[in-house]
This record gives structure tokens, C-alpha cells and sequence, in this order.
């Protein structure tokens, strides 16, 4: 059964680095997310992203982060300077082509990020 | 704006009886889906059963089943004949019609004792 995949599974960096999250979507979907989970709290969107581009973006997507389609496989994050405060899990999802609320989106495992 | 209440923190099953995960949300929307995911102690989300607001028939999968009430703003997660393996962290969630963002609840984790 085709499922998400994220690298790696666990990332420990320095306060001040810039950190890349990696994903592969199902293949045949078209939209694709990002989500964090700060450990012992709800999950919460960051983007989603579709034809290349975002369509949407949380409040906490600021300027540090960025996403990026950079082939027909992987879809990546990136934090530019981490701080602390973004010790977090990093959920990617993708669903099929329609984008709508009936859609699933599906998870890959994650990413577990501890800034030092 | 969308918002997902799951008020119970923590709940105890015992093995092979069946338990009830509540769920309660509020919208303006007409038109939504309610999902309900499983987060085991590794940590991925598993997707377990959806609902979509004009669904007439309450949503199953296997031993899971969403008791839907519309007019409530209600959609617990039935979970029958528990197993060891059910126990986890369970989030609703809910996406608008417009949009593509799911919004979840806090969880509640359920732990089932043989």
C-alpha cells in the first residue's frame, strides 16, 4: 500500500541553523501539507501546497520557513534559522487530486526535531 | 472560525468492550468532513475513519464507527471489541468546505487493560 515517507526520522541541531525536512508523497497526489506537533499538544497546520506553489499558510509559517517541490518526488521544508521553540514534531501529508473536504490526507511518520 | 473540543484528556477500556471517544466541533460551514486519526506511541498519524457533514449514514470501518450528530455538533469515535493494540492517542479533526487545512482537537489517550 503506498504511504508518505519522511527523512529523518529524528534531527538535532544547533539554535541558529538551517534545517531541511524531507518528504515523499504518495505518488499520485497533488496536494501536499506540512504540520507540527510540539510535543504533548495538538497538531496544527503550518501550509499546504498545490500546483507548486502555497495555498495556504498558518500564522506560524513565518519568513523562517519555506517549502519546495524541487522534483517530481520529494516535497521539502525548510527552517532557515531554528529556535528553540521549534522542537517539534513534523508531520507531512498528501492527498489525491480533488483538494476537497471529503479528501484524506495522509501521514507520513514524521520528523522529530530537538533544537539545542 | 473552526474549532475541535475533545474533552475527555485520558480514557481507560477494558479489552474486548467497546468505548466511546467524544468529539464535539463547531463551524458555520455547511458543508465539512470530520476525521478521526490514531497516533500510537511511535508517533505516526494513522488515518482511521472519515464523515462528511451530508452524510446521512453514520461512517464505519471494521470496529470503528463515528456516531454523527449533526445538530449536536457531535462526532464520537465508537471503537468495539478493544484490543491491546488500540491503545494510543486519538484526534478528531475537521476540514471546511473551503480550504484544505485540517484543524484537530487535543486528543484524548485511550489505554485498554487486558
Amino acid at each position: 500500500e503506498p504511504e508518505v515517507t519522511q527523512t529523518p526520522s529524528h534531527q538535532v541541531t544547533q539554535m541558529g541553523q538551517e534545517v531541511i525536512l524531507r518528504c515523499v508523497p504518495i505518488s499520485n497526489h497533488l496536494y501536499f501539507y506540512w504540520y507540527r506537533q510540539i510535543l504533548g499538544q495538538k497538531v496544527e497546520f503550518l501550509v499546504s501546497f498545490y500546483n507548486n506553489e502555497i495555498s495556504e499558510k498558518s500564522e506560524i509559517f513565518d519568513d523562517q520557513f519555506s517549502v519546495e517541490r524541487p522534483d517530481g518526488s520529494n516535497f521539502t521544508l525548510k527552517i532557515r534559522s531554528t529556535k528553540l521553540e521549534d522542537s517539534a514534531m513534523y508531520f507531512c501529508a498528501s492527498e489525491s487530486a480533488s483538494g476537497r473536504y471529503q479528501e484524506t490526507q495522509y501521514f507520513g511518520p514524521g520528523t522529530r526535531l530537538l533544537v539545542l | 472560525a473552526q474549532k475541535i473540543t475533545q474533552t475527555q484528556p485520558g480514557m481507560f477500556v477494558q479489552e474486548k468492550e467497546a468505548v466511546t471517544l467524544d468529539c464535539t466541533y463547531d463551524t458555520s460551514d455547511q458543508s465539512y468532513g470530520l476525521f478521526w486519526y490514531k497516533q500510537p506511541s511511535s508517533g505516526e498519524m494513522i488515518f482511521l475513519i472519515y464523515q462528511g457533514s451530508y452524510d446521512e449514514q453514520n461512517a464505519t470501518e471494521g470496529r470503528y464507527s463515528l456516531n454523527f450528530q449533526k445538530a449536536r455538533k457531535s462526532a464520537n469515535l465508537v471503537i468495539s471489541a478493544s484490543q491491546l493494540g488500540d491503545s494510543a492517542m486519538y484526534f478528531c479533526a475537521m476540514r471546511r468546505e473551503y480550504g484544505n487545512k485540517l484543524v484537530f482537537g487535543a486528543g484524548t489517550i485511550l489505554r485498554v487493560k487486558s
